[in-house]
C-alpha cells in the first residue's frame, strides 16, 4: 500500500515568491493534517481537514498560507509571498476515520522549503 | 511544542538499553505518544499509551508513564544501530486530533 505521497521533496525560492506543495494521502483517509517542522523542532498544526472540509485551521497563517483539499482527496498548501522565516519542512499527514484521536497519524516525507 | 519537553540528546552503545524522558502538562490528555523520525523521513508512530495506564511494552520498546507527575518514558532494550534517530514525544490537545510534539530527542547509537 502506498504510504502518503508529498512533492516536490525540496524547493528553494526567493523570497516574495509563491510555492505550493501537493500532497496526496492513503486511500481510504478520510482526515488529512498539513504540519510545519521548523528546524530541531516538533510538528505544529496548521490545518486539518474532514474530507473537503477544513475542520481546524486555527493556526493557519491566513495573511500569506492558503489550502484546499477539493474533492476530499488530494490537499495544495500555498504561500504567497513566501517570507525567509517560512524556511522550513512541510509535513502532511493522514488517518483514517476514528482512529485520529488515537493519534495514528501517518505522515509523508515532507516537503523542505528554502526561501533566499 | 512548548508544552511538551523532552532532552535534546543520547548517546548510548549498542546493545544497552535508551531511556527517554518527556515531561508533558495537560492533564486532559487521553492519549500519549511515542514518534519516531528517522533522516529524511516522515514521523512513523511507534507506539501509545491510554492515559488511565502506567505501563505498555511491546517488543523491546516499554512505555512509562506517571500521570501525577505528569512524565512519560520511552525504554529501548537492546538498541541496535538502526535505532538511531529523533523521538518525538506526543499529547493529543482537548479536540482529541490536533497532537502536541515535543523537540524531539536525537539517539545515537554507537558500534
Amino acid at each position: 500500500e502506498a504510504g502518503v505521497v508529498q512533492s516536490p521533496r525540496y524547493k528553494i525560492i526567493e523570497k516574495k515568491q509563491p510555492v505550493a506543495f501537493w500532497c496526496n494521502p492513503i486511500s481510504g483517509h478520510n482526515t488529512l493534517y498539513w504540519y510545519l517542522q521548523n528546524l530541531g523542532q516538533g510538528p505544529e498544526l496548521l490545518i486539518r481537514y474532514e474530507n473537503e472540509e477544513a475542520v481546524d485551521d486555527s493556526q493557519l497563517p491566513k495573511d500569506r498560507f492558503s489550502a484546499e483539499r477539493l474533492k476530499g482527496v488530494d490537499s495544495t498548501l500555498k504561500i504567497q509571498p513566501a517570507e525567509l522565516g517560512d524556511s522550513a519542512v512541510y509535513l502532511c499527514a493522514s488517518s483514517l476515520p476514528g482512529t485520529g484521536e488515537i493519534g495514528e497519524l501517518f505522515f509523508g516525507e515532507g516537503s523542505r522549503l528554502t526561501v533566499l | 511544542g512548548e508544552d511538551v519537553e523532552q532532552s535534546l540528546f543520547l548517546s548510548v552503545r549498542e546493545g544497552d538499553s535508551s531511556v527517554i524522558n518527556c515531561t508533558y502538562t495537560d492533564s486532559s490528555s487521553t492519549y500519549l505518544y511515542w514518534y519516531k523520525q528517522e533522516p529524511g523521513a516522515g514521523l512513523q508512530l511507534l507506539t501509545y499509551i491510554f492515559s488511565n495506564m502506567d505501563m505498555k511494552q511491546d517488543q523491546r520498546l516499554t512505555v512509562l508513564l506517571n500521570k501525577k507527575d505528569k512524565h512519560l518514558s520511552l525504554r529501548i532494550a537492546d538498541t541496535q544501530t538502526g535505532d538511531s534517530a529523533i523521538y518525538f514525544c506526543a499529547e493529543n490537545s482537548n479536540s482529541g486530533y490536533a497532537l502536541n510534539f515535543g523537540k524531539g530527542t536525537s539517539l545515537l547509537v554507537t558500534p
